[in-house]
């Protein structure tokens, strides 16, 4: 079973407000990822990073933003959340990197905004 | 751009009748194709890792094979466990591109 936890599991906000979703693993992976899943699509990586100070976007356009200040944290923000933000978020980790080897996935935090 | 396409979209089984999932692909050097496992309401689950044509594994009731252009995860006998959606992903080292998955229903 995969160390790594997602909270919240399950949110609902208002337009307007921010938000942070956070993720931690404890496997000591360097590499870790925010991708986003809308149900019956393909999951799309938003965010990524190699290690603690490295954060790069990922393929699909978003307006969060992530930091990486440890290793074992990556939480992703929302300044602004918009109803378009309604999504699930999946955050996961790595031993290799990115495209080299299996992800570790969170349980996915499910965002509504109304 | 590499590209992957899963098929069927949704399968309805019954108890004990295998089958096959199809996972199409298009990468510039594929450097690996992953199955993964997806229960309702969680992240997806590692199953498999396959590298080259004609490679072959098995966990349990599935079974995963390789060619140059698709993979496909062969279920058999299954049981109502099994019972979720499938992801593909391939890898080219620099990039991972993941299905839009199938949905396996097993009835009992």
């Amino acid at each position: 079973e995969a160390d790594i936890y997602q909270t919240p599991r399950y949110l609902v906000i208002g337009t307007g407000k921010k938000i942070t979703l956070e993720c931690s693993q404890t496997m000591g992976h360097d590499k870790m990822y925010w991708y986003q899943q809308d149900p019956g699509m393909e999951l799309h990586l938003i965010h990524y990073s190699y290690g603690v100070n490295s954060t790069e976007k990922g393929d699909l356009s978003s307006e969060s933003t992530v930091s990486r200040i440890r290793t074992e944290h990556f939480p992703l923000t929302l300044e602004s959340a918009r109803p378009s933000h309604t999504s699930q978020y999946l955050c996961a980790s790595s031993f290799g990197g990115y495209g080299t080897g299996e992800l570790f996935f969170g349980e996915g935090s499910r965002l509504t905004v109304l | 751009e590499d590209q992957v396409t899963q098929s069927p979209e949704a399968l309805r089984l019954q108890e004990g009748e295998s089958s096959s999932l199809n996972c199409s692909y298009t990468v510039s050097g594929l450097r690996g194709l992953f199955w993964y496992r997806q229960d309702p309401g969680k992240g997806p689950e590692f199953l498999f890792t396959l590298y080259s044509a004609g490679e072959e594994k098995e966990k349990e009731r599935l079974k995963a094979t390789l060619t140059k252009k698709e993979s496909f995860l062969h279920i058999t006998a299954p049981k109502p466990e099994d019972s979720a959606t499938y992801l593909c992903a391939v890898t080219s080292g620099n990039d991972m591109r993941f299905g839009a998955g199938t949905r396996l229903t097993v009835k009992p």
